[in-house]
């Protein structure tokens, strides 16, 4: 199985704030890795596909880059509404998700 | 605009099978997706459960696999997951889901439904 590693599991920022989150797989996944947004009560929704690709209708904002093994995950300013639970998921053999990383307010 | 909302019970005796039926609007089931389920149990992370095509074909997780049935029922347009033997580990909100898929299986999840929460009981 391919683990999905996530850092950090949690995230404290500041309004305007440039956000980074990486997700690191435990073996050659080349760049087949998304990443997901959840906010509380609500289902996950697909921002990033295959490691850099902005889903369609998802702000610019949103970025992705990564290949291999490192892959990360920015928010280039923090809004109040992107708070949220962030996930990376890899679907090079099967699906694996990250842990997640929770995103707060500072 | 394609839609899944997932349903069945929201209390499961232990050791008993679970099971959920999610119906698809606004897209057919034959057409160009796999159809998928994952789970998050409360306060914790996602877990992919396996996913479906229109024709049977199926993936799963190996964790679960000797657990899980997937199938498929395209004249009422949706799909259903068996899980059997559970546990109170079994506890969770369970999502189904729309998946693009490529030669070698799923890719990714991109639409959801609203999840429906699972307790299973002693």
């Amino acid at each position: 199985d391919i683990q999905m590693t996530q850092s950090p599991s949690s995230l404290s920022a500041s309004v305007g704030d440039r956000v980074t989150i990486t997700c690191q797989a435990s073996q050659d996944i080349r760049k087949y890795l998304n990443w997901y947004q959840q906010k509380p009560g609500k289902a996950p929704k697909l921002l990033i596909y295959d490691a850099s690709h902005l889903e369609t209708g998802v702000p610019s904002k949103f970025s992705g880059s990564g290949s291999g093994t490192d892959f990360s995950f920015t928010i280039s300013s923090l809004q109040p509404e992107d708070i949220a639970t962030y996930y990376c998921q890899q679907y090079d053999n099967l699906i694996t998700f990250g842990q997640g990383t929770r995103l707060e307010i500072k | 605009q394609v839609q899944l909302q997932e349903s069945g019970p929201g209390l499961v005796k232990a050791s008993e099978t679970l099971s959920l039926t999610c119906v698809v609007s606004g897209y057919s089931i034959t057409t160009g997706y796999y159809w998928g389920w994952i789970r998050q149990p409360p306060g914790k992370g996602l877990e992919w459960i396996g996913g479906i095509f229109h024709s049977g074909t199926t993936y799963y997780s190996p964790s679960l696999k000797s657990r899980v049935t997937l199938s498929v029922d395209t004249s009422k347009n949706q799909f259903s997951l068996k899980l059997n033997s559970v546990t109170a580990a079994d506890t969770a909100m369970y999502y189904c889901a729309r998946a693009n898929y490529y030669s070698s299986g799923i890719r990714r999840f991109d639409r959801w439904g609203q999840g429906t929460l699972v307790t299973v009981s002693s």
